[in-house]
């Protein structure tokens, strides 16, 4: 198992909506419904965002969304907020046990 | 609150030992999971190991299997990392993370701040 391959960089304006892939196999996104999505900003930890591939943590704004097709899963981000300007990366559970994660994406907002 | 306060930033030389604690606050440690995870510059998190910190019973990653011990101090909700053999490229932020039990999988679902080892000569 090798990192889940991401976007390096995606950018949109404010207000607008932007997504981001995440691509596995079979073994690991393809495999279960135990995909998850973080937010870090520069210098923090990371911060959940997305569990169980849609699920939002209680509070958390429904600006994010999560869904998975096959062997890829996706991150949107609607109504754009300068805020939202950070890295996201995508983790699965893998049919080795453990998580494995993604290479993580640069979110711009022009 | 939830808060995973992590020990401070380390340097140490090839071949040396370093120790990373992570103190639990704001839930009953003993029903979750603790995680370890690390982020080298520029790069996504790795997933290194977890402990049962009911139980104590350990899991650890292909690539760090023998290299890396995990271990709890209940009276203290305090988790403990130790990392051996120390190479240039373990050069990276360590995370504890805090597991809930999804079975089969679990999930990192809060993070403490991070503490940054450097390995150098």
């Amino acid at each position: 198992h090798s990192a889940l391959t991401q976007p390096a960089s995606v950018s949109g304006s404010p207000g607008q909506s932007i997504t981001i892939s995440c691509s596995g196999t079979s073994s690991d996104i393809g495999a279960y419904n135990f995909v998850s999505w973080f937010q870090q900003h520069p210098g923090k930890a990371p911060q959940l965002i997305i569990f169980d591939v849609s699920n939002r943590p209680s509070g958390l704004s429904d600006r994010f969304s999560g869904s998975k097709s096959g062997n890829t899963a996706s991150l949107t981000i609607s109504g754009l907020q300068a805020d939202d300007e950070a890295d996201y990366y995508c983790s699965s559970y893998t049919t080795k046990k453990s998580p494995i994660f993604g290479t993580g994406t640069k979110v711009t907002v022009l | 609150q939830v808060q995973l306060v992590q020990s401070g930033a380390e340097v140490k030389k090839p071949g040396a030992s370093v120790r990373v604690s992570c103190k639990a606050s704001g839930y009953t440690f003993t029903n979750y999971g603790i995680s370890w995870l690390r982020q080298a510059p520029g790069q996504g998190p790795e997933w290194m190991g977890w402990i049962n910190t009911y139980d104590g019973n350990t899991k650890y990653a292909q690539n760090f299997q023998g290299r890396v011990t995990v271990t709890t101090d209940t009276s203290t909700s305090t988790a403990y990392m130790d990392v051996s053999s120390l190479r240039s490229d373990d050069t990276a932020v360590y995370y504890c993370a805090r597991d809930v039990n999804l079975a089969p999988a679990t999930l990192q679902d809060y993070w403490g701040r991070g503490t940054l080892v450097t390995v150098s000569s």
